[in-house]
């Protein structure tokens, strides 16, 4: 199985930083990944699809990159309403796996 | 709108069977893959396992924790897509997931459906 790590697992950060948060896998996954936010009680949210690309009504403050086996989630300027857990998926091949989450704290 | 509603979730002892299910509305659910995706207490999410439309052969593929008790099938004629869970774990106690898609990203989930395995 493919293995995904995020790094890093906890963040502290302030309203207007700018957010940064890294998925690891173990093998090359093209750009078969996605992101989504987990607020608490809440299912999770996708954010973004094939590595870049920006799920419709998605504020643009959010961003993806990358390819291969190093990806990133960026925020550029974290908003209260960002405050959650975020999770990587691979898709690119069976089983599909998650990153085991980053929480986004407020500093 | 469109809507997953999960439903046949609780309290279940181990070894026993379940049978989740997801109603879809406002959109055509024969077009769609379907996925299901749990998160035990205080954790992170774990796929659990899909089925693809019929349009790619309605054939399914499973985590390697529940593959062989856990069997994902699907109604297009109601709308409805299923999680039949024999022989129960105690590990199996989460909060069950249906969502729409995989390949680009699970964009529609449910409220989700708490599953709790316990004697």
């Amino acid at each position: 199985d493919i293995q995904l790590t995020q790094s890093p697992s906890f963040l502290s950060a302030s309203v207007g930083d700018r957010v940064t948060i890294t998925c690891r896998a173990s093998q090359g996954i093209s750009s078969y990944l996605a992101w989504y936010q987990q607020k608490p009680g809440k299912a999770p949210k996708l954010l973004i699809y094939a590595a870049s690309t920006l799920q419709s009504g998605v504020p643009s403050r959010f961003s993806g990159s990358g390819s291969g086996t190093e990806f990133t989630l960026t925020i550029s300027s974290l908003q209260p309403e960002d405050f959650a857990t975020y999770y990587c998926q691979q898709l690119n091949s069976y089983p599909s796996t998650f990153g085991q989450g980053t929480k986004v704290e407020i500093k | 709108e469109v809507q997953l509603v999960e439903s046949g979730g609780g309290l279940v002892q181990p070894g026993r069977s379940l049978r989740l299910s997801c109603t879809a509305s406002g959109f055509t659910f024969g077009d769609y893959a379907m996925s299901w995706v749990r998160q035990a207490p205080g954790k992170g999410l774990e796929w659990v396992g899909f089925i693809r439309s019929k349009a790619y052969g309605g054939t399914t593929e499973y985590a390697a924790s529940v593959k062989g008790r856990f069997t994902i099938s699907r109604d297009d004629s109601k709308s409805i897509a299923y999680l039949q869970m024999n022989s129960l774990k105690t590990e199996d106690t989460a909060v069950y997931y249906c969502t729409r898609g995989l390949l680009y990203g699970m964009d529609v989930w449910g409220q989700g459906t708490t599953v709790t395995v316990s004697s």
